[in-house]
């Protein structure tokens, strides 16, 4: 079945480490997201690609960092920069074009402490 | 800005039609409305999404009024897994600018 897969589930850091989550799709999208979730919020876009090798901030991309080296895999790196990275993390993709609905994968709750 | 109004929580029965509206009065001509719904610790899940007409899929329907500054998203016959939050958005690019607002939502909760 076609999909977009975030690993790992769960993950945990020390406070200072950068961490690179995981994102792929094998759905042929040409655009990827990355979004944060806080508690009772909705979500927020960090940063997104509409082609290979080309990506734009969103709106809270500060302390973020992402690369499109192929066109199945978006993985976002948290650096040490980043203020309050404990949230839960979402990697969506579309076609990129005209009204083409988000497909999101389950998420990746990053705990720094 | 949030586009769009929901109220922040409802109740259905099991079994029974569950009715979520929405309040866009500020939508644009070339805006659509899409639904998803967020379970529980997932990722949102899309359901729907439609212009003027109304719009049925294996999910859900989707009503929107004819000055399109309101819609209803209709599940049929609710069962205790869909109970979930529920986004509606009115958006002109279906997230290919990836700037889709998810506001708050209604916190759907189907009883037994």
């Amino acid at each position: 079945d076609g999909g977009i897969t975030q690993s790992p589930k769960y993950l945990f850091r020390k406070e200072g480490q950068n961490v690179t989550l995981s994102c792929e799709q094998n759905l042929n999208h040409d655009a990827m997201y990355w979004y944060r979730q806080d508690p009772g919020q909705g979500l927020r876009l960090i940063y997104y690609s509409q082609i290979v090798n080309d990506f734009q901030k969103g709106d809270i991309a500060e302390g973020y960092s992402v690369s499109r080296e192929k066109k199945e895999s978006f993985p976002l790196t948290v650096t040490s920069a980043q203020k309050n990275p404990t949230a839960f993390y979402l990697c969506a993709s579309n076609l990129g074009l005209g009204n083409s609905p988000l497909h999101f994968g389950n998420g990746t709750r990053l705990t720094v402490t | 800005d949030a586009k769009t109004t929901q109220p922040p929580s409802m109740d259905c029965a099991e079994g029974r039609a569950a009715n979520l509206p929405c309040n866009h009065s500020t939508i644009s001509g070339n805006e659509y409305v899409y639904w998803y719904r967020q379970i529980h610790s997932q990722g949102p899940q899309y359901i729907i999404h439609g212009l003027k007409n109304n719009e049925t899929n294996e999910m859900a329907s989707l009503i929107i009024t004819e000055d399109r500054k309101s819609s209803t998203l209709i599940l049929p016959h609710a069962t205790l897994r869909d109970t979930a939050v529920y986004y509606c958005i009115v958006d002109n690019y279906g997230g290919s600018q990836g700037n889709l607002i998810f506001g708050k939502g209604t916190k759907l909760s189907v009883k037994p």
